[in-house]
């Protein structure tokens, strides 16, 4: 069956520290995969999508992501954290041969002082 | 606007009651995307319009859902008898291109409703 798995629930960082978020998914082929961020009472913005080419593509807000075919997966990483970066980052997939996006369950993001 | 807007932004509802929920995507915009946020989780797509085609329904969990962009712009999403169970943010997204794919959804701000 087509999943997308966000393993960590919850990360604490330090400012100023590494962050890397995990995102795995299984789908028969490779899907088109984005990574999204919600803040409090707001809606989704765009990180950043992977549909080809290089696998390390640069987003906005400093991240990247790695897509690597081997492991099925499509980890979001930024190398010093703000504090504005609190906030739920998800994992999204599209089929290639359909219209539904599918989202992880989200990881929550705390930034400690 | 230059984003996706939706209204009202809370709504609370008694069960039983119908609601509707407007979506205003950006203009010019082709797809719109419907999906369901329960609380704690991630986005369940509901339903997919290419203009005022309904291309793709297959999220919608009951037939009291029921979604409409008859004008292919602004869509309405109408919940029928409202149970507990559909208490949730309701977001709306839509692409400038005729499918989903790499291109991008932009989301608006999401509905909250709330079934007493």
């Amino acid at each position: 069956a087509q999943s997308v798995t966000q393993p960590d629930i919850h990360i604490t960082v330090s400012e100023g520290a590494s962050l890397e978020l995990r995102c795995n998914y299984s789908y028969g082929a490779t899907p088109y995969l984005f990574w999204y961020v919600q803040s409090p009472g707001q809606g989704l913005q765009l990180l950043l999508k992977y549909f080809s080419g290089d696998t390390l593509v640069q987003g906005i807000k400093g991240f990247e992501a790695e897509f690597k075919r081997s492991q099925s997966s499509f980890n979001l990483r930024k190398p010093s954290v703000h504090w504005s970066d609190a906030a739920e980052y998800f994992c999204a997939v599209v089929a290639r041969n359909n219209n539904d996006m599918r989202f992880g369950a989200g990881t929550r993001l705390t930034v400690k002082p | 606007g230059a984003g996706v807007s939706q209204s009202p932004r809370y709504k609370v509802a008694k069960r039983g009651q119908d609601v509707a929920l407007r979506c205003d995507p950006i203009s010019g915009h082709v797809s719109l995307f419907w999906y369901q946020q329960a609380l704690g989780q991630g986005p369940e797509f509901l339903t997919y319009f290419q203009n005022e085609a309904q291309l793709d329904k297959s999220g919608l969990p009951s037939d009291r859902f029921f979604a409409e962009r008859p004008e292919g712009s602004v869509s309405t999403l109408k919940i029928q008898r409202t149970q507990q169970e559909d208490s949730a943010v309701y977001l709306c997204a839509s692409s400038l291109a005729a499918s989903s794919g790499p291109d991008t959804q932009y989301f608006g701000p999401g509905t909250r409703l709330t079934v007493l």
